[in-house]
Order: C-alpha cells, then structure tokens, then sequence
C-alpha cells in the first residue's frame, strides 16, 4: 500500500550523463515536490507542482528539470550531473500545503 | 517568509531517559507545524503535526508536542527514549494555505544503551 513510490532507490550515473529519476502517487494529491538532500543536511527544494503549474525555486540550478505527465507521476531530470550533485533525492506530495508525504528516496552517485 | 530553527543538532542520552529536541520557527502568518523523522537512507516520516485545535498533540509511539504561539515553538519530547528511536529528527512549517515545507537543519537523536 506504498503511496509515493521512488524508483530507482539506488542509481549510479556518470559525470555528465543524463539521469531521470521517477516518483509516482496513489494519493490523487495536488501538489508535488522534489527535495536534494545532502549528507546531515535538512531537504532543499527544489521545485513544486501544484497540479500542473511549475514552481521552481530560485536557487536551483538550471541542470534541473522536471515533467508532470499527469497527476500521478513526477519525474526529476539532470541534464549533465556533476560530482556536487550526489545526493539522496526526496519526492513528496501534500493536499494544498497540508501534511507532506514522502517517498523512500533515491540516493544518486556520481562517478 | 518562513524558517525553523533547530538549536540542537546532536542529542545523545540514555536509553529510558527523557529527551526534548527543540524547534522555534518564525513566520508573519498562520502556519502548520510538523516533526519528521527520518532513519538511515529512508524518507521522511511523519512523526506528529499540529494544524489546529488543541495545542499538545501526540504520536503513536509516545512522542508529544506542544504548539506555543506566544513563544513560536513547537519542541518534541518523549518522557522515556528507547534504543529504536536512535534517528535525525526534523521540524518543519508551512504556512495557511501555501504549498511549501520549511524544513529546521535536523536534530541527530541518539540513544545509548
């Protein structure tokens, strides 16, 4: 009964290659959210959805994209990953700002 | 705009022993407060979170919160840790119909047996 499921959980990319990393929902919520998280660090969003309308913080890094095909799925684009980008990545959604629910992660490496 | 400070990034105490992980925000508007605990390469959980009502809310595994507008705090406690507990806990705000999470930097909470 997973309800925001990440994949890949573990993804290994190579300086500069493109990586797509994926979150789907079965909550119907609204609003979606991608977060890097690094080691000891708190999340840092990085841009939200609120159904289709993209949000994009102002200190994230061109490099990152994103697509919401439809309500159900969120996908976070690296165009040209670099050694600073090796992080674990948080999907999230909410119900107009309420309660945010979590995926279990994707920890990205960098080699 | 919104922030949330957490003073105590390491917290270590015994096992059985109480703890209190603090958490004071700031904002120019109504807002909904949360604790989320996170384990080693997982997600966040939700830990509690109060949205409106009584000021003390609860979770089911024995944490509490208390909401302090006058204070703008909302600091968590358990009155006996156990070992399971050992985790980075994070505090969080948003505000009365927005759609972004303010995340505090995290308290590492460690309990020794």
């Amino acid at each position: 009964d997973a309800m925001v499921i990440q994949n890949p959980r573990y993804q290994v990319t190579q300086f500069g290659k493109p990586v797509t990393l994926s979150c789907s929902q079965t909550l119907n919520h609204n609003v979606m959210y991608w977060y890097q998280q690094k080691s000891s660090q708190a999340p840092k969003l990085l841009f939200h959805y609120y159904d289709k309308d993209f949000n994009n913080e102002a200190d994230t890094p061109d490099n990152f994209q994103s697509r919401r095909p439809n309500t159900s799925f969120c996908f976070l684009d690296i165009r040209s990953p670099g050694l600073g980008d090796a992080a674990m990545y948080l999907c999230a959604t909410s119900r107009e700002g309420l309660e945010a629910f979590f995926g279990q992660g994707t920890r990205l490496t960098v080699v | 705009a919104q922030s949330v400070t957490q003073l105590d990034s390491q917290v270590p105490v015994f096992e059985e022993a109480p703890v209190e992980l603090r958490c004071n925000y700031s904002s120019s508007v109504s807002v909904y407060l949360f604790w989320y605990v996170q384990y080693p390469n997982q997600g966040l959980q939700l830990l509690l979170k109060y949205l409106s009502g009584s000021t003390l809310v609860e979770s089911i595994n024995g944490f509490e919160a208390e909401f302090n507008k006058s204070q703008t705090s909302f600091h968590l406690r358990k009155p006996s840790v156990h070992i399971s507990d050992t985790a980075e806990y994070f505090c969080a705000v948003s505000d009365y119909g927005g759609n972004q999470f303010y995340f505090g930097t995290g308290t590492s909470l460690t309990v020794i047996p």
